[in-house]
């Protein structure tokens, strides 16, 4: 069973530029999450969609960070304008159900603002 | 109430020796608690997951202990090996409830 896919792995941006990440979650797969990992700390959520619904977007700064995900597989999370403090890993994941279920991480997506 | 406190920050452990990382929680609706365990430059990874209705969950080194009451879980990891050397991250969810990370043991085995 192939994992979740992320790309680009590595980016580094100019602040004030924009940059999106694309995730393919596991095959099957109906609820995907965005997560948002700064050095030294732990996943934060970002976004969650169940099918191509948006379940939660509470921590999402929304002035700057767009996400979507068509026909309810790939999703897509764009940051437009980035500013210094977005430099993190993005990590996509997913599971089969919303709650309570293993999720499966991806290798994330590791972005610099300078 | 949505947070998971995690201690310790980081931990040096002796080959063959036991790793111990806990953590506490607040919200009474969480009924499922995975750990993951994170290499540098991967995503985590689910090592090992406990629901309330046990106090414990052995799988070959890694054990989770459970206690409802103190709403406090713990990773014992034993005979503690180099390759376990990583960050690992307790979660804590439930039903209408997100994933929430602890801040994560930076763990280093010493050969």
């Amino acid at each position: 069973e192939a994992g979740v896919a992320q790309s680009p792995r590595y980016k580094i941006i100019e602040k004030r530029q924009s940059v999106a990440f694309w995730c393919n979650p596991i095959s099957g797969h109906a609820t995907l999450y965005w997560y948002q990992q700064i050095l030294g700390q732990g996943p934060k959520l970002l976004i969650q969609f169940q099918n191509n619904g948006v379940v939660d977007d509470s921590q999402l700064p929304k002035d700057r960070f767009s996400a979507e995900r068509l026909k309810g597989v790939d999703s897509t999370l764009k940051i437009q304008p980035a500013k210094l403090e977005d430099s993190a890993v993005y990590l996509c994941a997913s599971s089969h159900t919303s709650s309570g279920n293993t999720i499966y991480f991806g290798e994330g997506s590791w972005l610099t603002v300078v | 109430q949505q947070q998971v406190k995690q201690s310790p920050q980081s931990l040096i452990v002796q080959k063959g020796g036991i790793s111990i990382i806990n953590c506490a929680y607040e919200n009474t609706a969480f009924d499922y608690f995975p750990w993951y365990q994170q290499f540098p430059g991967k995503g985590p990874a689910l090592l090992i997951a406990i629901r309330p209705d046990v106090s414990e969950k052995k799988e070959g080194r890694f054990t989770i202990s459970f206690n409802k009451s103190a709403k406090q879980f713990s990773l014992h990891i034993m005979d503690s090996q180099p390759g376990d050397s990583a960050t690992y991250f307790c979660a804590a969810s439930g039903h209408g409830q997100n994933f929430v990370f602890g801040p994560g043991t930076r763990l280093s085995v010493l050969p």
